[in-house]
């Protein structure tokens, strides 16, 4: 398997940027998502990243990948109280086995 | 086009009682993972099935647990004997078949069950 790790709680001010962050052990890992979780809710695609790019955006979410360091992480602009949740980065070789990561719980100050 | 569906959303089974958890694929997904998220604790892998085929069990505990994808009828996750340590969301993904390109696809998650040992 692979061991993904994200750290286990994020509070920012409404407003702010937040940023959440995943380490992952496969440099040979292709396919890198970020999934978000309302509490009470099952996972959600929020945005993905291939191994081929650096870096992807979508609104107000930004994506970065640092191959090198095994580093994937997710910027939410404007952060609002809706943004609540858990974050979860998965990992992959190929398009059916992923790894994820224990989740971010991200909590937004008003 | 109906997501993954699960069911039942909630689950509430007696100590030694037995949990049958089913899950129905997306339309055209062949493939179904089970994961299991514990209260405070992340995702953790269960199982990965095609229809009628065990692909990775690495997760799963060798007993009392087991899973099946038939080649007719929604996957189920059994649990026998339930133990208050059972007590979990459980869910199901599911994937279309990846022939060899990249897709962008990833996981669709279905809303889980959220099962209960009393």
């Amino acid at each position: 398997g692979e061991d993904v790790e994200q750290s286990l709680f994020l509070s920012v001010r409404e407003g702010d940027s937040s940023v959440i962050n995943c380490t992952y052990t496969d440099s040979s890992s292709t396919y890198l998502y970020w999934y978000k979780q309302e509490p009470g809710a099952g996972l959600q695609l929020l945005t993905y990243i291939f191994s081929n790019m650096d870096m992807k955006q979508d609104q107000r979410l930004t994506v970065l990948l640092n191959k090198k360091d095994k580093h994937l992480s997710l910027r939410i602009a404007d952060t609002q109280t809706g943004d609540s949740a858990i974050y979860f980065c998965a990992v992959g070789k190929t398009g059916n086995q992923f790894y994820f990561g224990t989740g971010t719980s991200l909590t937004v100050i008003p | 086009n109906a997501g993954v569906m699960q069911n039942p959303r909630h689950l509430v089974r007696r100590r030694g009682q037995e949990a049958r958890l089913r899950c129905s694929p997306m339309k055209g997904h062949s493939h179904v993972y089970w994961y299991r998220q514990l209260p405070e604790e992340g995702l953790k892998f269960m199982v990965y099935l095609q229809k009628e085929n065990i692909i990775d069990e690495s997760g799963m505990p060798k007993e009392r647990f087991s899973a099946e994808f038939p080649k007719e009828g929604p996957s189920i996750l059994r649990i026998q004997q339930v133990v208050r340590g059972d007590s979990a969301a459980y869910f199901c993904a599911s994937s279309p078949p990846v022939g060899g390109e990249i897709t962008n696809y990833g996981y669709t998650f279905g809303s889980g069950t959220r099962l209960t040992v009393v």
